[in-house]
């Protein structure tokens, strides 16, 4: 199993649409996590960090489920900008330091 | 407030030569990490400095090394490149502790013939 997955997609979507995205991680001590989002051939942008409570920044929300070893994305009324790939990370002890490890992502698509 | 800068923007090299690819953090930041994303494959986590020491490594040949100075700029060096190190070489800056997110630069494109 990989240390973290995420169903490439693409997720396709029309304009105000809702779209959720799932990430899910092996190592149950992992620490923090985020989510970035990243437009072809450039580099990845932080969207957001994830708390253990939920998170929400304007039209977004993190949730992460410790118990079930997942985080999420809830994207809602979808704007065409927001096509790109969307990539969790999940840091997680190692020697004493913990150390980051980026999920593939998921495509999003979202079309007029 | 200057992000995080690299360079150079795109480096092309031949087998076997050696690149030297550059990283400054954002003001304030003592952390920087170097990774490796090749066309079509997620970001693979390659080295880790943090005030000047490396605190973790990924999966990657001794052929990977590079620093920290004392400024908390940073380098990557891959020497006796192979083709397959062809690749989007992105750093990332962020504040010391587990839970301050990254800050990417624009990356460095080494393509190697």
């Amino acid at each position: 199993r990989k240390e973290v997955e995420q169903d490439p997609g693409p997720f396709n979507v029309p304009e105000g649409a809702t779209v959720a995205f799932n990430c899910t991680y092996s190592n149950s001590a992992s620490q923090s996590f985020f989510w970035y989002r990243q437009d072809c051939r450039k580099e990845p942008k932080l969207l957001m960090s994830v708390y253990s409570s939920g998170n929400e920044d304007g039209r977004f929300t993190a949730q992460l489920n410790r118990a079930s070893q997942y985080i999420s994305l809830l994207i809602r009324d979808s704007k065409l900008s927001d096509s790109a790939t969307y990539l969790c990370v999940v840091r997680t002890a190692s020697g004493g330091s913990y150390i980051p490890t980026f999920g593939r992502g998921t495509s999003l698509i979202v079309h007029p | 407030e200057a992000g995080v800068t690299q360079s150079p923007t795109h480096l092309i090299k031949t087998r076997g030569q050696q690149a030297t690819l550059r990283c400054s953090p954002i003001s304030g930041h003592t952390s920087v990490y170097w990774y490796q994303q090749a066309l079509g494959l997620g970001l693979q986590f390659l080295l880790w400095y943090d005030e000047g020491e490396e605190r973790n490594r990924g999966n990657f040949p001794p052929r990977f090394s590079g620093r920290q100075f004392p400024n908390y700029s940073s380098e990557l060096n891959v020497n006796a490149l192979e083709l397959e190190d062809s690749a989007l070489y992105l750093c990332a800056s962020s504040l010391t502790g587990s839970n301050q997110p990254q800050h990417f630069g624009d990356g460095t494109r080494l393509s190697i013939l």
